[in-house]
């Protein structure tokens, strides 16, 4: 593909309910990273994975999240349990290498009502 | 630890004003530094980088530079279009241990009226 697709673009969801949110990297990049953007915080850093390395997962806010990079390609953004304040855009990116510039998704639209 | 300030908007001009938009951080040893813009319904582009002091990042008619005495990587346009109009976003990306991750600041948005 030309860039970093997400699906879905929107997703509403209730209080207490698992979301998965899914991210398809530019191909051949080695680098896929997860960002959230939300008013109360700006954009802030979640997980990234690089290549076969151990993702760095310091930016998970808590227990609740989790990701996962199926064969160094596509990856999925888990929230259990969702909370109205995990409400934001989640935006997922990829880099031919971990240095490399960060080529951006458009976007998942997470509400929880 | 590492962060980046950005001036708060928004920020709204008249075509061909003169931009700036103040950008400062905050990172152990020599990040490098980017601007990054999001235009209405798309996706975070990256707009411009600089990767050491005194460098001077520069992309459609927009610069920015890199300021290691003054921490800072401010931009600025000199006559701004309405196709301008978009939320800037001042990063930092560390090379020590956190080398993947960009630090942004909130964001800046941006309104040209013609």
């Amino acid at each position: 593909g030309a860039g970093v697709s997400q699906s879905p673009s929107n997703k509403v969801t209730e209080k207490g309910k698992d979301v998965e949110l899914r991210c398809d990297p530019i191909s051949g990049h080695t680098a896929l990273y997860w960002y959230r953007q939300s008013l109360g915080q700006g954009l802030e850093f979640l997980i990234y994975f690089q290549g076969n390395s151990a993702p760095d997962k310091s930016g998970l806010p808590s227990d609740r999240f989790s990701a996962e990079r199926t064969g160094g390609s596509v990856s999925t953004l888990t929230i259990q349990r969702t909370q109205q304040e995990d409400s934001a855009v989640y935006l997922c990116a990829s880099s031919l290498e971990l240095a490399g510039e960060q080529f951006f998704g458009p976007g998942t639209r997470l509400t929880v009502l | 630890g590492n962060s980046v300030t950005q001036m708060e908007g928004p920020v709204t001009l008249s075509e061909e004003a003169f931009l700036t938009i103040n950008c400062t951080y905050t990172a152990t040893g020599y990040p490098s530094l980017f601007w990054y813009v999001q235009y209405p319904g798309e996706g975070l582009q990256l707009l411009l980088k600089a990767t050491k002091a005194d460098d001077k990042g520069s992309n459609k008619g927009f610069e920015a530079t890199y300021r290691k005495e003054t921490t800072s990587f401010h931009l600025e346009k000199g006559s701004v279009q309405v196709s301008d109009s978009a939320v800037y976003f001042c990063a930092l990306r560390h090379r020590g241990s956190t080398l993947g991750r960009l630090y942004f600041g909130r964001g800046t948005q941006l309104t040209v009226w013609p």
